[in-house]
């Protein structure tokens, strides 16, 4: 199977403060690109997509950066509140091959 | 909105039987079905793309015959462990892309979480 992760690496950030998460995409072929949100025991919840001829997207306090050149993908959170403790995965879609592919996954965790 | 359900949610299981996982989409038809597996502390790992009418397509490394997978219809596809092992004890998702009118989107299940004992 694809995706195997490693244990999850940790972004820790204070309440109110900007969150940005990153993500390194694995396939230049890749056109599509979704972040996810995952709460403890349930399903990921869709967030902000992008696609691949565009280097930016804003959504309601989310922004999706992609940078084709170094194959980069990253979220940025504003004003960061207690709802947004979760992982976060970014997952990208291979052209032509039509199945979305999971990366490692980042833990955000908001100090009061 | 579009809903993906699954059920059960939780399930527990002896080992050596088998268990079968329901994937249904509430209000929208859906060729393609996507089967995830996900390990505590891990990324979801793509299983098996499940198409309508045909025969999956599964990814390297996971078992056809162990993992059965069906999709009669186009609301409805199954997942099947087949003689089921603790190590097969995961949280297992799946997605459907919905390609109707909202175009290319896919939704996620809520998960099932499957105990072998």
């Amino acid at each position: 199977g694809e995706s195997v992760g490693l244990h999850l690496p940790t972004l820790s950030v204070q309440e109110g403060d900007n969150s940005i998460i990153n993500c390194a995409y694995s396939n230049s072929a890749s056109d599509y690109f979704i972040w996810y949100k995952q709460e403890s025991g349930k399903g990921p919840q869709f967030i902000i997509d992008i696609r691949s001829n565009m280097d930016k997207r804003q959504g309601q306090r989310v922004t999706v950066l992609l940078n084709k050149t170094v194959k980069h993908l990253s979220l940025q959170i504003a004003a960061t509140q207690p709802g947004d403790s979760a992982v976060y995965f970014c997952a990208e879609m291979v052209q032509g091959a039509q199945k979305l592919v999971f990366g490692q996954g980042t833990r955000l965790t908001i100090n009061p | 909105g579009a809903v993906v359900s699954q059920h059960p949610s939780r399930v527990i299981c002896k080992s050596g039987t088998s268990v079968k996982i329901e994937c249904r989409s509430l209000d929208f038809q859906a060729t393609t079905m996507f089967w995830y597996r996900q390990f505590p502390k891990q990324s979801l790992m793509l299983m098996a793309t499940s198409n309508e009418g045909s025969k999956a397509t599964y990814e390297q490394g996971v078992e056809k015959d162990k993992f059965l997978i069906n999709h009669a219809s186009l609301t409805l596809s199954t997942l099947t462990v087949t003689s089921a092992h603790p190590e097969d004890s995961s949280f297992y998702i799946c997605s459907a892309r919905d390609t109707g009118y909202s175009g290319n989107t896919i939704y996620f299940g809520e998960g099932s979480w499957l105990t072998v004992v």
